[in-house]
């Protein structure tokens, strides 16, 4: 079982949006609406900012937001802050109870 | 408010078996959820080792299938996982998590190192 892509890096300045994408296959992204996404910042575990492709758990801004296409899940963080710069991670269902991670990026606030 | 917090040796010699619990408070372990295993080597990704239910079932991920065992302790409330053989590849965080169609809850994790 291969990790998901996503691009090592992102960027953008405060106020601003920033999308990081994760490519999987028709095993799992492109077969199931079951796409997480996680942020971590240094040193810590990750916490969950978005399930089942686009919902937000209670707590996390509505600034997150996700989206899927095909193979393709999508995160965008949009009015970016400070606090958003982390590591970002996406994770997908890949049936029998099985789930992958995406390769992770780290987005940098410029 | 589920909280999960991993506990075991910080170091383990290379062939030897790596022991961590999870204990869960907050939550009966028996009322739901899988219960799941992630780990990060140290500047890399994350990687599902595995996850059990709380009836007993489990998953391995199939490349470590061979050396994982999983396990629930309803009574104690908590559950374990066992690494066979570890190298020093095996040096990593170790997180424990519960999991639905998602992690939403994770405990702090647990450096543990491989080495003599």
């Amino acid at each position: 079982q291969s990790a998901l892509t996503q691009p090592p890096s992102a960027s953008g300045s405060p106020g601003q949006s920033v999308t990081i994408s994760c490519t999987g296959t028709s095993s799992d992204v492109g077969n199931y609406n079951y796409v997480s996404w996680y942020q971590q910042h240094p040193g810590k575990a990750p916490e969950l900012v978005i399930y089942e492709v686009s919902k937000r758990p209670s707590g996390v801004p509505d600034r997150f937001s996700g989206s899927k296409s095909g193979n393709t899940a999508s995160l965008t963080v949009s009015g970016l802050q400070a606090e958003d710069e982390a590591d970002y991670y996406c994770s997908s269902y890949a049936g029998n109870n099985n789930y992958v991670f995406g390769t992770g990026t780290k987005v940098t606030v410029l | 408010q589920v909280q999960l917090q991993e506990s075991g040796p910080g170091l383990v010699k290379p062939s030897e078996t790596l022991s961590l619990t999870c204990a869960v408070s907050g939550y009966s372990i028996s009322s739901g959820y899988y219960w799941g295993w992630i780990r990060q080597p140290p500047g890399k990704g994350l990687e599902l080792i595995g996850s059990v239910y709380h009836t007993g079932g489990t998953f391995y991920n199939p490349s470590l299938r061979s050396r994982v065992t999983i396990s629930v302790d309803t009574s104690r409330n908590q559950f374990s996982l066992n690494l066979s053989s570890v190298t020093a590849a095996d040096t990593a965080v170790y997180y424990c998590a519960t999991l639905l169609t998602h992690f939403d809850y994770w405990g702090q994790g647990i450096l543990v190192t491989v080495s003599s």
